[in-house]
C-alpha cells in the first residue's frame, strides 16, 4: 500500500511569514490517465475538513491566493506565502491515485502562530 | 449550495451495530460517487468507504472491510454506512464527502459536519 508522509508535523509560524508543508508518497502519484491525484485539506479547530487544492496545484474557489500547491511524482508541497491568524489548523495531503481505491491521508501538519 | 448532513451517531456497546445517514442536497446526488471518512479523537483523517454514483461498486479500507457496508438511496438523496461488530477503535467523528462525478472519485470537495460515534460499554 502507498504510504503518505507529511513533514513537519508541527509548524509554528510568525504572522506574515511564509510556511511550507511537505508531502511525500512511497510511490509515484502519477496516474495512468496522466493526472496526479494529490489534494490538500485544511481543518480549522472544531470544523470539518475543507479542500484547498486538488490535483497538486489547482486552488479551490474561495481559497486565498496565498495558498499554493506544487510538486510531481512522489514529492509535493503546500505553501502559504504570508500566514494569517485564520490559517491556524491542521493541514492534510491525500492521494487518490492507486488501485484498489485506497485514499490515503497524510498524518497532518498542525500550524500554529508563534 | 452543496449540503451534507450526517446523523445517526451516538453511544453504542462493543459488538453492536449502528447505521449512519448522510442527507445530501444542492447537487445531483445520483451523479456523484460518495465517501465516508472518519477521525478518531485527536487523530487524523481515515478514509473508510466509497460507493459509485449508481451504487454498483463499493470499496472499503482494510480496517472496516467485512464489518461496514456503504449504501445509498438515490431517490432520497441519502448515503448510508451500516456498521456492525463495533469496536472501541471505531470511536470517532464520521464524515460523508463528495467524490465527484467520475473515476477515481478523488474530489472530496464537500464535507458534512460529521456525526460522533462512541463505542463503549
Amino acid at each position: 500500500d502507498v504510504v503518505v508522509t507529511q513533514s513537519p508535523l508541527s509548524l509554528p509560524v510568525t504572522l506574515g511569514q511564509p510556511a511550507s508543508i511537505s508531502c511525500r508518497s512511497s510511490q509515484t502519484l502519477l496516474n495512468t490517465d496522466g493526472n496526479t491525484y494529490l489534494n490538500w485539506f485544511q481543518q480549522r479547530p472544531g470544523q470539518s475538513p475543507r479542500r484547498l487544492i486538488y490535483k497538486v496545484s489547482n486552488r479551490d474557489s474561495g481559497v486565498p491566493d496565498r495558498f499554493s500547491g506544487s510538486g510531481s511524482g512522489s514529492d509535493f508541497t503546500l505553501k502559504i506565502s504570508r500566514v494569517e491568524a485564520e490559517d491556524v489548523g491542521v493541514y492534510y495531503c491525500m492521494q487518490g491515485t492507486h488501485w484498489p481505491p485506497m485514499y490515503t491521508f497524510g498524518q497532518g501538519t498542525k500550524l500554529e502562530i508563534k | 449550495q452543496v449540503q451534507l448532513v450526517e446523523s445517526g451517531g451516538g453511544v453504542v456497546q462493543p459488538g453492536r451495530s449502528l447505521r449512519l445517514s448522510c442527507a445530501a442536497s444542492g447537487f445531483p446526488f445520483s451523479s456523484y460517487g460518495m465517501h465516508w471518512v472518519r477521525q478518531a479523537p485527536g487523530k487524523g483523517l481515515e478514509w473508510l468507504a466509497l460507493i459509485w454514483n449508481d451504487g454498483n461498486n463499493k470499496y472499503y479500507s482494510d480496517s472496516v472491510k467485512g464489518r461496514f457496508t456503504i449504501s445509498r438511496e438515490n431517490s432520497e438523496n441519502t448515503l448510508y454506512l451500516h456498521m456492525t461488530s463495533l469496536k472501541a477503535e471505531d470511536t470517532g467523528v464520521y464524515y460523508c464527502s463528495t467524490g465527484g462525478t467520475s473515476w477515481p472519485y478523488t474530489s472530496f470537495d464537500s464535507w458534512g459536519q460529521g456525526t460522533r460515534v462512541t463505542v463503549s460499554s
